[in-house]
């Protein structure tokens, strides 16, 4: 079974400064899709970036993106330039391709504290 | 156009009670998948339709809990004689190819 992993239950940073979440996961799959999720306290979870794994460039969404190492099943988000409504839990979560299973297996999360 | 709505937001329930949560997905999605989402903790996958055939029931955690989704739409996640360990997140999610979008998420209280 697939697992992901978390390994920062809370980060910090100042606000217009560049922070890094990491995950990992661990799986036997050779292709796959990567999502971070961002859920605020109001608890509805936005999709923030994919990545399918078959694609070597690293995603990007303006002022987000990703660091996918497939080898070392690495799949990390930058933020840059990082605003205070950034604040929030972020998710890694893994999906296994077409045909498998569609279900979402999630990390427990980081939660990201932007200062003023 | 209107994203996954869930109903309702909160529930509080006595133990021993039965509870209904209702999802509606984005208009046209096939796809719809429900998930548990402990305090402080990622959530963690129930079960899935496709349409309204039941694909993966795997995450259910016993069989007081019943899902369906009898028109290929509009689904309901039932629990019967609620336990006090089954307080909650409850999300709901649909898909049309392989990104899910969220619903708010109903959050049960079990006394």
């Amino acid at each position: 079974a697939q697992t992901v992993t978390q390994s920062q239950p809370e980060m910090s940073v100042q606000e217009a400064e560049t922070v890094t979440l990491s995950c990992t996961y661990d799986t036997s799959e050779s292709d796959y899709y990567l999502f971070w999720y961002k859920q605020p306290p109001s608890r509805q979870m936005i999709l923030v970036i994919r990545q399918e794994a078959y694609k070597q460039q690293n995603a990007t969404e303006n002022r987000f993106s990703v660091n996918f190492q497939k080898a070392a099943k690495s799949f990390s988000l930058k933020i840059s330039d990082s605003q205070l409504g950034d604040a929030a839990m972020y998710f890694c979560a893994y999906r296994s391709p077409q045909g498998g299973s569609e279900k979402l297996v999630f990390g427990k999360g980081t939660k990201l504290t932007v200062n003023p | 156009g209107a994203g996954v709505s869930q109903s309702p937001r909160y529930k509080v329930a006595k133990r021993g009670q039965d509870v209904a949560l209702r999802c509606d997905p984005i208009s046209g999605h096939v796809s719809l998948f429900w998930y548990q989402q402990a305090l402080g903790q990622g959530p963690e996958f129930l079960t899935y339709f496709q349409n309204e055939a039941q694909l993966d029931k795997s995450g259910l955690p016993s069989d007081r809990f019943f899902a369906e989704r009898p028109e290929g739409s509009v689904s309901t996640l039932k629990i019967q004689r609620t336990q006090q360990e089954d307080s909650a997140v409850y999300l709901c999610a649909s898909s049309l190819v392989w990104t899910q979008y969220f619903g708010p998420g109903t959050r049960l209280l079990v006394l």
